[in-house]
């Protein structure tokens, strides 16, 4: 089983449609969360952080319950820019900042 | 704004011949990273450096991959031989607060082994 795990995509939805991306972590000594953002062929990029009390960010909301090892990220009024794939991230601070990524999920916002 | 560079962008070889890939990570960041990516996954983390210093390469094929960070600035990262399997993105990453802090990531070499 894979540390980190992501619902497997890929996700197909019109514009302005609500997306929530779901992940799941098995080391319940990871200590920070993050959301990476991957457009096609390039690198990926931090879209938000993630904290136990949940964050806003416009359009982004995620959550985080460490009870569950869970982590969430809800996308509102989806964009066409949106399209991208969403990389769940953990820190095994503990490690030296270890990032353990999961496998992606890929999402196209349709016109 | 500052960027991670890395080079080259694109890289074909044969297998069984040597590359390298070299990276220039974020000035005054002291932690640098080595990734690999497989299409369809996440990066996994290849080498981790701070400074000079290696702080974890457990998941560094020891037996035909190789890195170094001589004077803790730039780095560099080899294969060989190189193999079929080898065929990935190699990203490169560096961080100025390696426990919490983000990660910057360069545009990646996409290595194809014929």
């Amino acid at each position: 089983r894979k540390e980190v795990e992501q619902d497997p995509g890929p996700f197909n939805v019109p514009e302005g449609a609500t997306v929530a991306f779901n992940c799941t972590y098995s080391n319940s000594a990871s200590q920070s969360f993050f959301w990476y953002r991957q457009d096609c062929r390039k690198e990926p990029k931090l879209l938000m952080s993630v904290y136990s009390s949940g964050n806003e960010d416009g359009r982004f909301t995620a959550q985080l319950n460490r009870a569950s090892q869970y982590i969430s990220l809800l996308i509102r009024d989806s964009k066409l820019s949106d399209s991208a794939t969403y990389l769940c991230v953990v820190n095994r601070s503990n490690q030296g900042g270890k990032l353990i990524f999961g496998q992606g999920t890929e999402l196209s916002v349709k016109p | 704004e500052a960027e991670v560079a890395q080079s080259p962008r694109y890289k074909i070889t044969e297998k069984s011949q040597a590359v390298a890939f070299w990276c220039d990570p974020i000035s005054g960041h002291a932690t640098l990273y080595w990734y690999r990516q497989i299409l369809g996954q996440g990066p996994e983390l290849l080498v981790q450096f701070q400074d000079e210093s290696v702080v974890d390469d457990s998941q560094l094929p020891k037996d035909r991959f190789s890195a170094e960070r001589l004077k803790g600035v730039d780095s560099t990262l080899k294969i060989q031989p190189a193999e079929l399997g080898d065929s990935a993105m190699y990203l490169c990453a560096s961080s100025s607060s390696p426990g919490f802090g983000e990660q910057f990531f360069g545009p990646g070499t996409r290595l194809t082994v014929l």
